[in-house]
């Protein structure tokens, strides 16, 4: 079975500095990861995804990650952060193999102070 | 486009009570989903759909159901309300149910069971 570990429930951070969520997952087979945004009072917006390829993704907002096949982990960074990115941040994991099932980690909660 | 559509956006019921929270999407999307979100345990997958006529059971489906006869529409049907219940509910769509798809989401449906 697969599961998905957001290793910090909230991450408070000074703007304009540099921000890491951290993601682990475990899973018996390979797998698409993915990281989502959900703003208050919204629905979760996908922020970027790795389905193969450079282990290195770029998503909207400036936010990039990278897949750690080794370690199994989808770090989220951002190397400047803003107020406008207070929110909650969602790591996700999918099964290659097929089924229509996407598993969530718990979410972090990166909150931006000035 | 409105993507996808919840409604209501806020409801009060009391135990015992039953209610249809409706979902629609307008991308012609075969998978929907529904969702629930609790503090502290990410999103937990209810039911899903993967066209008209099909839907399957997800993490936790008991107390809920649903149907699929038109591809814009996934009500959830809550039989009968439990404060357990209580939380918050959403609802996504994604163009084939492929596992590297990434999903479409509501705003969600805020439900409190008295």
């Amino acid at each position: 079975a697969q599961s998905v570990t957001q290793l910090d429930s909230q991450v408070p951070v000074f703007e304009e500095a540099p921000v890491e969520l951290r993601c682990n997952y475990s899973s018996s087979v390979s797998v698409y990861l993915f990281w989502y945004v959900q703003y208050p009072n919204q629905g979760l917006q996908l922020l970027l995804k790795y389905l193969s390829g450079s282990t290195l993704v770029k998503g909207i907002n400036g936010f990039e990650a990278e897949f750690n096949k080794s370690q199994t982990s989808f770090h989220l960074r951002k190397p400047s952060v803003h107020i406008s990115d207070t929110a909650e941040y969602f790591c996700a994991v999918s099964d290659r193999g097929g089924g229509f099932k996407t598993i969530f980690g718990a979410g972090t909660r990166l909150f931006v102070k000035a | 486009n409105a993507g996808v559509t919840q409604t209501p956006k806020f409801q009060v019921l009391k135990t015992g009570q039953s209610m249809t929270l409706q979902c629609a999407q307008d991308m012609n999307h075969e998978y929907m989903s529904w969702y629930r979100q609790d503090p502290g345990m990410g999103l937990r997958l209810i039911h899903y759909s993967v066209g008209a006529g099909i839907t399957d059971q997800g993490e936790v489906p008991n107390g809920y159901n649903v149907s699929r006869s038109t591809t814009e529409d996934f009500p959830l049907r809550l039989l009968s309300a439990a404060p357990s219940q209580t939380s918050v509910y959403f609802c996504a769509s994604s163009q084939s149910g492929g596992s590297n798809q990434p999903q479409h989401f509501g705003d969600g449906t805020r439900l409190s069971i008295l």
